[in-house]
């Protein structure tokens, strides 16, 4: 079962547009990670941010974490063509798996 | 450092008949978890070990299993295939047990059942 849920499935910007990507999870986490999957291939660690952190910075990223509202979001600035990729949200179940949602799909054209 | 490596990359099996997917996980890295991802139904756990133990285990059928050997690699195993097995699988590992650190991933098997 998916434990997160991410919003919206699919995105389109233009190059140096900032793009947001929403993930709501259902039960209590010990740290929530996002990944990026270039089409059909391995996915890529982006970042990861635990249940005591609020805000976390990496580079053009920049994810938020409301436990209280039990969501996450990712901000990447100045998107690029090759930032065009699919986005997933995964959360720790029982600390001892890693369980994804179904992804936003972000097109940035140029 | 080499990275996670599966094998074989892509595969093409008979529906009914079985198959052996192998994964090498990054040197020292402890915890192997495979995910079966198809367009349908996303990325769907299937199982995760350390240190030879399965630790937690998705909601898929038992022709689904796995194995981890003592040097960490990990082979999972389908048998009877089904059209609907029809996915990429793939396999991420770690240092610590899942969820707790971040997870490397291979290029994944491209399993094509007919």
């Amino acid at each position: 079962s998916q434990q997160g849920e991410e919003d919206p499935q699919a995105l389109s910007i233009q190059e140096g547009e900032n793009a947001t990507m929403n993930c709501s999870y259902k039960t209590s986490i010990n740290n929530l990670q996002w990944y990026r999957q270039n089409s059909g291939r391995g996915l890529v660690h982006l970042i990861l941010i635990r249940s005591n952190e609020r805000e976390k910075h990496s580079g053009r990223l920049r994810v938020t974490l409301d436990t209280s509202k039990k969501s996450s979001s990712l901000l990447i600035t100045a998107s690029r063509a090759a930032d065009t990729a699919s986005y997933f949200c995964a959360t720790d179940y029982g600390g001892t798996a890693l369980i994804f949602g179904k992804g936003t799909t972000l097109s940035v054209s140029s | 450092k080499a990275g996670v490596t599966q094998t074989p990359r892509y595969l093409i099996k008979t529906r009914g008949q079985q198959v052996t997917l192998s994964c090498s996980p990054i040197s020292g890295h402890r915890s192997v978890s495979w995910y079966q991802q198809t367009p349908g139904q996303g990325l769907q756990f299937l199982f995760e070990y350390f240190s030879e133990t399965q630790r937690n285990k998705g909601n898929f059928p038992g022709r689904f299993s796995g194995r981890q050997f003592s040097n960490s690699r990990s082979e999972m195993n389908v048998s009877t295939l089904e059209l609907g097995d029809s996915a990429l699988y793939l396999c991420a590992s770690s240092l610590g047990q899942g969820g707790y650190t971040e997870a490397f991933f291979g290029q994944g098997t491209r399993l094509t059942v007919v």
